[in-house]
């Protein structure tokens, strides 16, 4: 089975960095993505990552550690709009499943 | 990215009738999935639509319940028959492009039941 851990809700302050975690036990692991979503609005892609290690892509982060199940998305220099869900997702089993199985998201408030 | 539209955006339907999503995407793509997030929950994925061949069902969804039609690489349909409150959820088609497994997400549909 696939079970993937994330906070519920952060709270962090507008120009700060703010680090959401993700943890998981699977069943069979072929990658990690994730989604910010707006309130009210579809998933919108941010990264995906299937070695270990960090990736950056502008303000925001991803990092890998296969071997302890874990996985952090990094925010820098936060801002109004980056109030929203952050979803954690696991791809997998079968090296190639396209099959995504989702945490249950990480509310984050940006506050002044 | 592809380009992803869904009809309708929304609507509110009563119990015991179907009502029946598009998801059109502007270009072709190699999979096209359906997926169900239900108020203050993550998504769940439905089915893969099989272009020209019968959906892939996860866990828990059947065909009679959610039947799918893939007729080309572009086009998918997805029917919530025989609707009860418990249907109420936004519905989300995601696609895969080419060899990649990233996964975008059309807006949504957003579906009440009464």
């Amino acid at each position: 089975g696939q079970n993937i851990d994330q906070p519920t809700e952060m709270t962090a302050t507008e120009g700060a960095i703010v680090q959401i975690n993700c943890t998981y036990q699977t069943s069979g692991f072929n990658g990690l993505f994730w989604y910010q979503q707006h309130a009210g609005e579809a998933p919108t892609f941010l990264s995906y990552n299937v070695l270990d290690g960090l990736e950056e892509k502008g303000r925001f982060s991803s990092f890998l550690s296969r071997s302890k199940g874990y996985s952090y998305l990094l925010l820098k220099e936060l801002q109004m709009k980056d109030s929203a869900s952050y979803l954690c997702a696991v791809r997998g089993p079968g090296a190639g499943s396209y099959q995504l199985t989702f945490g249950k998201g990480t509310k984050l408030s940006v506050i002044p | 990215s592809a380009v992803i539209s869904q009809k309708p955006s929304r609507d509110i339907c009563q119990r015991g009738t179907s009502l029946t999503i598009q998801c059109q995407v502007d270009s072709q793509v190699t999979m096209m999935f359906w997926y169900r997030q239900q108020p203050g929950q993550s998504l769940t994925l439905i089915a893969t639509a099989n272009q020209g061949s019968e959906a892939t069902y996860e866990s828990g969804f059947v065909i009679d319940k959610f039947p799918i039609s893939r007729p080309n690489l572009t086009f998918s349909t997805l029917t919530v028959s025989n609707m009860s409150p418990e249907d109420s959820s936004i519905y989300l088609c995601s696609v895969v492009q080419g060899e990649s497994y990233e996964q975008y997400f059309g807006p949504g549909t957003r579906l009440t039941v009464t």
